[in-house]
């Protein structure tokens, strides 16, 4: 059985301050990981896509993956309210949307003015 | 990524009706997934649809429960047979690109009275 876990929050940030996002996944096969925000009312969409251990910087957004551990982060830098949404963890046994995606339930994130 | 279009946006069926959703992309893509999201939930994978094959349904989907067609590399349907309220959720297709990373449609909203 796959899983994805995450911490549902809310996670309180305040404005400009570093948004830290956290994701453990079971299947040690898992190979492709994704950051997916989604707005309420909206289908996800995606932020950050990793592959393979360290991090991967893209303007604000760190993705962070160590397998050893099964642990997958993001790290949003001055964070503004716009960023407040859900966050969805999802992972791939193969090579990412081409296999399908196992979700964790998201963390919801509130960025406070 | 790939412009991904599905239709309703959103509906209220009666009870045992049946609904059909469609997946329209700009792009050829070998793969197009359909996900359930229930309220409150995150994402579930119900199948992956191949051109020219059947389906393939992940554990708990069945298709007479929701089969799929894929006459095309282009376009994909998903019917939701035989509605309870319990069918009421928001349906998401998606595709690969590049065989990397999933992109999704808007969604379809359904409420089932």
């Amino acid at each position: 059985q796959k899983e994805v876990e995450q911490n549902s929050g809310p996670l309180s940030v305040p404005e400009g301050a570093i948004a830290s996002l956290n994701c453990t996944y079971s299947d040690r096969g898992s190979q492709s990981f994704f950051w997916y925000r989604q707005y309420s009312g909206k289908s996800p969409e995606l932020i950050m896509s990793i592959y393979s251990n360290g991090d991967k910087e893209d303007g604000r957004f760190t993705a962070q993956l160590n397998k050893a551990s099964q642990y997958v982060s993001l790290l949003i830098r001055d964070s503004q309210p716009s960023d407040s949404a859900t966050y969805l963890c999802a992972v791939s046994l193969g090579g990412g949307g081409a296999d399908g995606l196992t979700f964790g339930k998201g963390t919801h994130l509130i960025i406070q003015p | 990524s790939a412009v991904i279009s599905q239709k309703p946006s959103r509906d209220i069926c009666q009870r045992g009706t049946s609904l059909t959703i469609q997946c329209q992309v700009d792009s050829q893509v070998t793969m197009m997934f359909w996900y359930r999201q229930q309220p409150g939930q995150s994402l579930t994978l119900i199948a992956t649809a191949n051109q020219g094959s059947e389906a393939t349904y992940e554990s708990g989907f069945v298709i007479d429960k929701f089969p799929i067609s894929r006459p095309n590399l282009t376009f994909s349907t998903l019917t939701v047979s035989n509605m309870s309220p319990e069918d009421s959720s928001i349906y998401l297709c998606s595709v690969e690109a590049l065989r990397t990373e999933a992109f999704f449609g808007q969604g379809t909203r359904l409420t089932v009275v």
